[in-house]
C-alpha cells in the first residue's frame, strides 16, 4: 500500500522554466512533508520541507504548496537549471508515529535541458 | 554539518554469505534508519531504531536484521543474502522529536550485488 505516491516517473523542462513536481498521499495522519534530490550514486539530500500548519513554503527557487483537503503538495523550481537534473523524492511523517518513520515516494526523475 | 557514514560503497557477494553492512552518525541522533533504492519503487523503509538496542520493522523487513548496540552505530545485517536483495542500501538518521523539523539525513549508500 504506497502512502505516498508520485505518479510521474520523469519530466523533461527547459531550462529557465518552471519544473513542478506533484505528489500525493493517502494517510491523513502525515502531518509534516519533505522534499529530497537525489544525484545518481549519491545519498539523498534534504531541499525543503512544509508542516501541515502551512500551505507554503518557500527557499530560494525552491516552493513547496500543501493541499490538505485534496492530500496534495508540490514542488516548484524556478527558473531551472540544468544542475537541477536528478530524481526527487517526496516523503512524509505523522505524529501518530512519533515522527520517527518517514515514509518516501517512489521518485521523480527531472531533467532540465540547456 | 551531519555526518552520515556508510562504510562500504560497493560490495559483491554470493548468495547464501552473510552481509553486514556498517553504518556511523557523528551527530547524536536519536533516530537511524535502513532504506533501500530500487528503480520503480523509490526509498523502502527496512528498519529503523529510536534508541540504543531498540529496534522496529518497516516496510520490508523480511531477510534483514539490525544491529545498535552503541548511539552512534547503526548494522543491517542480511543473514543469508539473496539474488533480490541486489540493491542500493541508504543508512540515515535524524533526531528525536517533531521539534528537529523531522529533517533525515542520509548517507552516502552502499551498492550491494549478491551473485
Amino acid at each position: 500500500d504506497q502512502q505516498v505516491k508520485q505518479n510521474s516517473p520523469s519530466l523533461s523542462v527547459q531550462e529557465g522554466r518552471i519544473s513542478i513536481l506533484n505528489c500525493d498521499y493517502t494517510n491523513s495522519m502525515f502531518d509534516y512533508f519533505l522534499w529530497y534530490k537525489k544525484y545518481p550514486a549519491e545519498g539523498p539530500t534534504f531541499l525543503i520541507s512544509i508542516s501541515s500548519i502551512k500551505d507554503k513554503n518557500e527557499d530560494g527557487r525552491f516552493t513547496v504548496f500543501l493541499n490538505k483537503s485534496a492530500k496534495h503538495l508540490s514542488l516548484h523550481i524556478v527558473p531551472s537549471q540544468p544542475g537541477d537534473s536528478a530524481v526527487y523524492f517526496c516523503a512524509a511523517s505523522g505524529a501518530s508515529g512519533g515522527y520517527q518513520k518517514v515514509t518516501f515516494g517512489t521518485g521523480t526523475k527531472l531533467q532540465v535541458i540547456p | 554539518d551531519v555526518k552520515v557514514t556508510q562504510s562500504s560503497r560497493y560490495l559483491v557477494k554470493r548468495t547464501g554469505e552473510k552481509v553486514f553492512l556498517e553504518c556511523v552518525q557523528d551527530m547524536d541522533h536519536e533516530n537511524m534508519f535502513w532504506y533501500r533504492q530500487d528503480p520503480g519503487l523509490g526509498l523502502r523503509l527496512i528498519y529503523f531504531s529510536y534508541d540504543v538496542k531498540m529496534k522496529e520493522k518497516g516496510d520490508i523487513p523480511e531477510g534483514y536484521s539490525v544491529s545498535r548496540e552503541k548511539k552512534e552505530r547503526f548494522s543491517l545485517i542480511l543473514e543469508s543474502a539473496s539474488t533480490n536483495q541486489t540493491s542500493m542500501y541508504l543508512c540515515a538518521s535524524r533526531p528525536a522529536g517533531p521539534s528537529s523539523g523531522n529533517t533525515i539525513y542520509f548517507g552516502e549508500g552502499s551498492w550491494l550485488t549478491v551473485v
